[in-house]
């Protein structure tokens, strides 16, 4: 399957602990996109990367998330010390900047918070 | 404001009828690309089908269409023959040229009765 990757698809993680969501983009794209949903919500963007690159993260919660693209391996978007309010569906995205620029996504993972 | 507007929350249609499911958007730039994802009750977010804001034609992509009105600022998409595994949220998506984002609209729930 060479479609995005993204593991684990679900988490549970208690109060304060850490969160490490993992993305492997679709073969020959270099560009990453996250999103997050909310239930019964539409995706909302949090940041674009690129290899070693943070290309935009506007929308991005300043604090507790952070995100990373290194040389080798997946994408990873980190959040430290969890809230309930971070329960949420985490999708990854990809594309290869070609004229339509379509973004293909992950199935996703679903984050819990207890 | 809000710049991708479903305004169907929730759609119901008969096996093998079409329907059409409403998306108007807002942006001031020339050139931006609309797009259309299908997200059925497993979660993931499969993508149906793109209109570019120079393309002449609507889009087809074999049962699903894009009656796009640029004047009015609508990209409906039209399902032909729908079928029981057309049943999903459906999610328009807009990417202004100089963005790196989709913006989502609130989706529409799409059931197909037999």
């Amino acid at each position: 399957n060479a479609g995005v990757m993204q593991n684990p698809r679900h988490l549970v993680r208690r109060r304060g602990q850490e969160a490490r969501l993992r993305c492997s983009p679709m073969k020959g794209h270099s560009h990453v996109y996250w999103y997050r949903q909310l239930p019964e919500e539409g995706l909302k963007f949090m940041v674009y990367l690129q290899k070693e690159n943070i290309i935009d993260e506007s929308g991005m919660p300043k604090e507790r998330f952070s995100a990373e693209f290194p040389k080798e391996g997946p994408s990873i978007l980190r959040i430290q010390q969890v809230v309930r309010g971070d329960s949420a569906a985490y999708f990854c995205a990809s594309s290869r900047r070609d004229s339509t620029d379509t973004q293909y996504f992950g199935p996703g993972t679903r984050l819990t918070v207890l | 404001a809000q710049k991708i507007t479903q305004t169907q929350p929730g759609m119901f249609v008969q096996e093998k009828e079409a329907v059409t499911l409403d998306c108007t958007y807002d942006t001031s730039d020339q050139s931006y690309g609309l797009f259309w994802y299908k997200q059925p009750s497993s979660g993931e977010m499969i993508f149906l089908i793109y209109q570019g804001s120079y393309d002449e034609q609507n889009a087809t992509e074999g049962r699903y269409s894009l009656n796009f009105q640029k004047a009015r600022k609508s990209t409906n998409l039209v399902i032909s023959a729908s079928q029981l595994g057309d049943s999903a949220m459906y999610f328009c998506a807009m990417r202004e040229l100089n963005d790196d984002k989709l913006i989502f609209g609130t989706g529409t729930r799409l059931q197909v009765f037999p």
